[in-house]
C-alpha cells in the first residue's frame, strides 16, 4: 500500500536548538520526495525535493536526507527560529502515474 | 500577486446549504488540484484537472461535491447540502506538467458548517 508515515506527530524545542523530523514511505515505484512547510492558516510551501539518486539537499537551515534503499527521509533544522514553528509535511510522488501521497505532518513548536 | 489565490478565505454556513469556492491558479500552470485538510492531518486529495479535463476524482468526493475548470484557468468547487463533516480547510494547488513537478498552494478556504 502506498503510504507516507511521519514522526514525531509533534515536537517542542527551544529556540536555537536543532531538530530532526522523520519520514518513512512505502510508495512504489518511487519518483521523488518533497518536504513542505505549512504555516498555520496557510497553504504548504515546498522546501526541498529529492529524487532517487540524491542523498542530501539543503535549503538554508533546512537539510533533507534520503535513503532510497530503506525508504526513509529526514529533515534536519539547524539553529531553530521562532518562525520555524509550523507543520512539516513529507510528500512522495509515485513514478508512472504521478500520484502524490501526503504524510500527516509533524507539528513543530519553537519556544523562546 | 502571481501566486495561487482562493476565495473566500473563510466561509461559515448552515447545514444543508450549498457553498462554492473559487481557485485562481498561477496563470501558466496547466494542472490544478483540490485537497481537503482537517486539523492535525495532511492534505487529502479530492480531484485534479489537466487544463479543463478532470482526470481523477477521489472516493472522498461524494456526489454532493462537484468541481469544474471550464476554460482551463480558474476552478470552482461546489458542495451541495453541506454536512458538519464537511468542515475543513479546502486547499487548491497548481503546477506545470513536468517531471518532479512542484505544487504551489493557495492559502485555502476554511469552511465551517454549523
Amino acid at each position: 500500500k502506498n503510504q507516507v508515515e511521519q514522526s514525531p506527530q509533534s515536537l517542542i524545542i527551544l529556540e536555537g536548538k536543532n531538530c530532526t523530523l522523520q519520514c518513512n514511505y512505502t510508495v512504489s515505484p518511487f519518483s521523488n520526495l518533497r518536504w513542505y512547510k505549512q504555516d498555520t492558516g496557510r497553504g504548504p510551501v515546498s522546501l526541498t525535493i529529492m529524487t532517487f539518486s540524491e542523498n542530501t539537499k539543503s535549503n538554508g537551515r533546512y537539510t533533507a536526507t534520503l535513503d532510497a534503499d530503506t525508504k526513509q527521509s529526514s529533515l534536519h533544522i539547524t539553529a531553530s527560529q521562532l518562525s520555524d514553528s509550523a507543520s512539516y509535511i513529507c510528500v512522495v510522488s509515485r513514478f508512472g502515474d504521478d500520484k502524490i501521497i501526503f504524510g500527516k505532518g509533524t507539528r513543530l513548536h519553537i519556544l523562546p | 500577486d502571481t501566486g495561487v489565490s482562493q476565495d473566500p478565505r473563510h466561509k461559515i454556513t448552515k447545514r444543508g446549504q450549498n457553498v462554492t469556492f473559487r481557485c485562481d491558479p498561477i496563470s501558466e500552470h496547466n494542472r490544478l488540484y483540490w485537497y481537503r485538510q482537517t486539523l492535525g492531518q495532511g492534505p487529502e486529495f479530492l480531484t485534479y484537472f489537466q487544463n479543463e479535463a478532470q482526470l481523477e476524482k477521489s472516493r472522498l468526493l461524494s456526489d454532493r461535491f462537484s468541481a469544474e475548470r471550464p476554460k482551463g484557468s480558474f476552478s470552482t468547487l461546489e458542495i451541495q447540502r453541506t454536512e458538519q463533516g464537511d468542515s475543513a480547510m479546502y486547499l487548491c494547488a497548481s503546477s506545470l506538467l513536468q517531471t518532479n513537478e512542484k505544487l504551489f498552494f493557495g492559502s485555502g478556504t476554511q469552511l465551517s458548517v454549523l
